[in-house]
């Protein structure tokens, strides 16, 4: 079976600072691993993916994600955060054997960018 | 722009009211979803479909119907909903299975009186 946490429901950084989600996940199986962004009325989108080879993944507006494998985490990360951050951000775990396969969302982190 | 349109973007329907959801996309996509979110809180799985088959039903009341049909469109069928439905659906595509990534639509915002 598949789970995914994210630790911590709201985290607040400065602007320029970095930023840090968390995101743990347990699979019974190779997981994929996904983390979506979510602005204010609208719907989820993409912002980066772990399906197998490199476990240090690039994604869009400068988030980047690393697996690792042996802490079961997926932790998001962005080296300065930017106004336009501010989001909801999901962890996605995706997996499970043929027929039984799950997509997965975290409970979701908001992230607040001060001034 | 999302790849992916709902329509209405809000829909207000009384409990005793018939209505649908609809959702397009143009990608090629051959799996289609429906989710269901309450405010500050994660997408919940309801239907998929995978090539204009319903592959997945997460347990949800039959007062909601899915319907494909072809690989660019998925409608929801609303009849006789409850308060407790009042929630934004979103509609989610991949390029085939579940376990890839999925684009999304805004979202039908839907209120029942």
């Amino acid at each position: 079976a598949q789970s995914v946490t994210q630790l911590g429901s709201h985290v607040s950084v400065s602007e320029g600072a970095l930023v840090l989600l968390r995101c743990n996940y347990s699979s019974s199986v190779p997981p994929y691993l996904f983390w979506y962004v979510q602005y204010p009325n609208q719907g989820l989108q993409l912002l980066l993916k772990y399906t197998t080879g490199a476990t240090l993944v690039k994604g869009i507006n400068g988030f980047e994600a690393e697996f690792k494998k042996s802490e079961t985490s997926f932790h998001l990360t962005k080296p300065s955060a930017h106004m336009s951050d501010a989001a909801e951000y999901f962890c996605a775990v995706s997996g499970g054997s043929s027929g039984t396969y799950k997509y997965i969302f975290g409970t979701g982190t908001r992230l607040k960018v001060l001034a | 722009d999302t790849e992916v349109t709902q329509t209405p973007k809000h829909l207000v329907m009384g409990m005793t009211n018939k209505k649908s959801l609809k959702c397009e996309q143009h990608m090629g996509h051959r799996a289609m979803y429906w989710y269901k979110q309450k405010a500050k809180k994660p997408p919940e799985l309801m239907f998929v479909y995978s090539y204009e088959k319903l592959s997945i039903n997460e347990s949800v009341p039959s007062r909601f119907s899915p319907e494909c049909p072809n690989s660019s469109l998925l409608n929801l069928h609303l009849h006789a909903l409850q308060p407790e439905d009042s929630a934004l659906y979103l509609c989610a595509s991949s390029h085939q299975g579940i376990y890839q990534p999925q684009h999304f639509g805004d979202g039908t915002r839907l209120s029942i009186l």
